[in-house]
């Protein structure tokens, strides 16, 4: 029979630009938080995280943001190039294990 | 290079069969976790060993099971395979087993016929 894939929400953005990748959360007692990006035919990679003292983090060219009052989580991604084209998880981490989203295809034109 | 290995990278099989994917963590890495890929469920976590324990459990079938060794190594079995477990499946380690970053393999990746 036909196979469906999941549909992820994908976003296109123009080399150079930043993207902003957004990610809802479910459970209001998760104390942790991860960024993963995913290429074809790879294993997750780690990109950043937070703990739920904090509300913004900062790394290499990405800062994730946190706002637990309405369980929101985002990733952007300064001056993307094409090298950031993947798919985007979130995660949450509940009693040890990492809880993930559904995900974010982001795609970067030249 | 995540310092976290997998294999096979490839493993095909009939139905009903019975296959063990095996995992080698990052050195220093006490905990391992399990996760299933598939097109229609997203990234599901199986099961989590932490220095040979078991320490939590997802949506694990009860035809699968794992076990991690006094070297840390992790073995997952998979029984009574069916059409509906092809997907790919991944191991990841951390040094804690809360609240740090996992390292992921690159997969197994499992087709059953």
């Amino acid at each position: 029979g036909e196979s469906v894939g999941l549909h992820l929400p994908t976003l296109s953005v123009q080399e150079g630009d930043n993207s902003i990748i957004n990610c809802a959360y479910s459970n209001s007692a998760s104390d942790y938080f991860i960024w993963y990006k995913q290429e074809s035919g790879k294993g997750p990679q780690f990109i950043i995280d937070i703990r739920s003292n904090m509300d913004k983090r900062q790394g290499q060219r990405v800062t994730v943001l946190l706002n637990k009052t309405v369980k929101h989580l985002s990733l952007q991604i300064a001056a993307t190039q094409p090298g950031d084209s993947a798919v985007y998880f979130c995660a949450e981490g509940e009693g040890g294990k990492l809880i993930f989203g559904q995900g974010t295809e982001l795609s970067v034109k030249p | 290079d995540s310092g976290v290995t997998q294999t096979p990278k490839h493993l095909i099989t009939a139905t009903g069969q019975r296959v063990t994917l095996r995992c080698s963590p990052r050195s220093g890495d006490l905990s391992v976790y399990w996760y299933q890929q598939s097109l229609d469920q997203g990234l599901q976590f199986l099961i989590q060993y932490y220095n040979g324990e078991e320490r939590a459990k997802g949506n694990i079938l009860e035809r699968f099971s794992a076990q991690q060794f006094p070297d840390l190594h992790s073995e997952l079995n998979l029984s009574s395979l069916e059409l509906g477990d092809s997907a790919l499946y991944f191991c990841a380690s951390s040094r804690q087993g809360t609240n740090s970053p996992l390292h992921f393999g690159n997969g197994t990746r499992l087709t059953v016929t």
